[in-house]
């Protein structure tokens, strides 16, 4: 099977610039979670989606935002970027029950720099 | 105060030697994850646990729900264990907590 494949891998954006992140989970995996990590703050969870719903969003500011396409494919969006926002963005699959947690798989990563 | 401690933050070993590295957290969990972070950013996920022991070559990882404690031992260390450990607790809702990552150097 194919791994969680992350597309870009590395993005160089400018302040007040959007942008977009994309995802493609594990053949057969409905949930697709977003991650940030950054040396200060780690590991921080963004948002989770399942079945093409968000079912949980982590504590981010609503520039961040997300959707996931019928085929489990997700999409990350940053608008007005800031320079803050550089970090590594990691997304993750897994096949999640309702109600539960499951192995997540993680993909290589996107790294953001805004300058 | 974070809802998932981790300690040490760094811990550097001799090749061979048993090394534990700990995890508290104070949410309501379906289950806590074990997760490895090489350098370059790859993470893999070790373990997932929601009560006992589940033990993988030389990993062992062990949970007690009543203290909410966790801990990831490895026997046996070698130089390429060397990575970022992180320890991230998920609620029922998949979402998930981390701790800050202990750095593991192994010296050969």
């Amino acid at each position: 099977k194919a791994g969680v494949t992350q597309t870009p891998r590395y993005l160089i954006k400018t302040r007040g610039q959007q942008v977009t992140l994309s995802c493609s989970p594990i053949s057969g995996h409905r949930s697709v979670s977003w991650y940030q990590q950054t040396p200060g703050q780690g590991l921080q969870f963004l948002f989770e989606y399942f079945s093409e719903t968000q079912r949980n969003k982590g504590n981010f500011p609503g520039r961040f935002s997300g959707r996931q396409f019928s085929n489990s494919r997700s999409e990350m969006n940053v608008s007005t970027l800031e320079l803050g926002d550089s970090a590594l963005y990691l997304c993750a699959s897994s096949f999640t029950i309702v109600g539960g947690t499951d192995t997540q798989y993680f993909g290589p990563g996107t790294r953001l720099t805004v300058l | 105060k974070n809802e998932v401690e981790q300690s040490p933050q760094n811990l550097t070993a001799q090749e061979g030697e048993f090394i534990t590295i700990n995890c508290s957290y104070s949410v309501g969990i379906s289950a806590l994850h074990w997760l490895q972070q090489h350098p370059g950013g790859g993470i893999v996920s070790l373990f997932m646990l929601s009560s006992g022991k589940k033990k993988h070559g030389r990993l062992i990882a062990t949970i007690n729900i009543q203290e909410k404690h966790s801990s990831l031992h490895i026997t046996a260390s070698h130089p390429r264990d060397s990575a970022v450990y992180i320890c991230a607790a998920a609620n029922t809702g998949n979402q998930f907590y981390f701790g800050t990552g202990t750095s593991l150097t192994v010296i050969p």
